[in-house]
């Protein structure tokens, strides 16, 4: 079975753009989770998606949205992006909510110049 | 407010050693999932054991063991004799019972073992 998929793996952006980062779950899995690493700030919970809905977003601006698709892929937006957007972004992906076991994919690298 | 203490910035051990990392929550929930995940140097989180607030059971699996006490409120972790895999970063969790997916990591243990 195919383990939690992130696209792209790196990616430098500038000040201002917007950036859309993507997941795609393991098969059969419906619960998508994204979570933010910085060495500042460490590890956040940005925002989690079940059946297409957003069903818990942890605390950051308006600027960070994402949404899931019926084939429970999900993407997430970063508009008007900071210098402290910078970050690796992890997603990951559990069979159903309350899952006990989440799996992780390998993370977005992005840098913002 | 919910907060995850990981007070051990960097271990180091040379390996068989045992080690032992701690973690220190607060919550003023009753019931809560605490957790702990591995990042090894690749960078791709690894979940390594969910422990429901009611359920104080310690538990063992392979050189791996947790030491859940809702009275000091700990969940530390201990590596039984550390081999050089075992070199990463190790981070404790907690989550609310009704926000599952909400979680919040503390700020991680630097584990480096030595061969």
């Amino acid at each position: 079975k195919a383990g939690v998929t992130q696209t792209p793996r790196y990616l430098i952006k500038t000040r201002g753009q917007q950036v859309t980062l993507s997941c795609s779950p393991i098969s059969g899995h419906r619960s998508v989770s994204w979570y933010q690493q910085t060495p500042g700030q460490g590890l956040q919970f940005l925002f989690e998606y079940f059946s297409e809905t957003q069903r818990n977003k942890g605390n950051f601006p308006g600027r960070f949205s994402g949404r899931q698709f019926s084939n429970s892929r999900s993407e997430m937006n970063v508009s008007t992006l900071e210098l402290g957007d910078s970050a690796l972004y992890l997603c990951a992906s559990s069979i159903d909510r309350g899952q006990e076991t989440q799996y992780f994919g390998p993370g977005t690298r992005l840098l913002v110049l | 407010a919910q907060k995850v203490t990981q007070a051990q910035t960097e271990i180091s051990v040379v390996e068989k050693e045992d080690v032992t990392l701690d973690c220190v929550y607060e919550t003023r929930d009753t019931t809560y999932y605490l957790f702990w995940y591995k990042q090894p140097p690749s960078g791709e989180l690894v979940f390594l054991i969910r422990r429901n607030s009611f359920d104080e059971q310690n538990e063992i699996s392979g050189r791996y063991s947790w030491n859940f006490q809702k009275s000091t409120s700990s969940f530390n972790f201990t590596i039984t004799a550390s081999q050089v895999v075992d070199s990463a970063v190790y981070f404790c969790a907690l989550a609310d019972w009704t926000s599952y997916d909400k979680v919040i990591f503390g700020p991680g243990t630097s584990l480096s073992v030595i061969p």
